[in-house]
């Protein structure tokens, strides 16, 4: 059955670098998504991508955060000059493109660590 | 703006007894899709089941059911027969229908269930 993956699984970062987590949806999907989710905490929509560009984000999504469609395998989100509150799970997410398909379909996640 | 509420942080159910999770939602789309995950202690998260809002059937996959009562706006998961490896976080999650451009999960704040044997 075809699945999201996501790497790293665990990434430790320091505090003011940049992280790049990596994402490869499922093939036919069109939409692509990030979530994060801070330790014992609901989960949170970050961003959607679909067509080559966010075709939606929360507020969340500011400046420090940027996503990338690379080639046509991988989904990428930067976070630049990371801070404490950044660590969390982040997860990818990817759905079909037709209207009635409303399921997105989860990695297992990139817990993110920042010291 | 959506809302999704989970009021039960935490339930316990004995092996092979039935559970209900309890989720009501708000919003102001008049179509739209609620969903439930599970996310075991391993982290991933799973999709179990969705309903949309204009579906005339209540959802069921397997031994997962959703008790849907759009006068109400609830969408209670129910378990039948619980296993032990049921024994996770389950989350609650809405979005509007795709006709609007909006694809974005809402998630309720969980419940926490515990399968005893």
């Amino acid at each position: 059955e075809p699945e999201v993956t996501q790497t790293p699984s665990h990434q430790v970062t320091q505090m003011g670098q940049e992280v790049i987590l990596r994402c490869v949806p499922i093939s036919n999907h069109l939409y692509f998504y990030w979530y994060r989710q801070i330790l014992g905490q609901k989960v949170e929509f970050l961003v959607s991508f679909y067509n080559n560009e966010i075709s939606e984000k929360s507020e969340i999504f500011d400046d420090q955060f940027s996503v990338e469609r690379p080639d046509g395998s991988n989904f990428t989100l930067k976070i630049r000059s990371t801070k404490l509150e950044d660590s969390a799970m982040y997860f990818c997410a990817s759905s079909e493109g037709s209207s009635s398909s409303y399921e997105q379909y989860f990695g297992p996640g990139t817990r993110l660590t920042v010291t | 703006a959506q809302k999704i509420t989970q009021t039960q942080p935490g339930m316990f159910v004995q092996e092979k007894e039935a559970v209900t999770l309890d989720c009501t939602y708000d919003t102001s789309d008049p179509s739209y899709g609620l969903f439930w995950y599970k996310q075991p202690s391993s982290g991933e998260m799973i999709f179990l089941i969705y309903q949309g809002s204009y579906d005339q059937q209540n959802a069921t996959e397997g031994r997962y059911s959703l008790n849907f009562q759009k006068a109400r706006k609830s969408a209670n998961l129910v378990i039948s027969a619980s296993q032990l490896g049921d024994s996770a976080m389950y989350f609650c999650a809405m979005r509007s229908s795709p006709d609007t451009g909006r694809r974005a999960l809402t998630f309720g704040s969980g419940t926490r269930l515990q399968v005893q044997p």
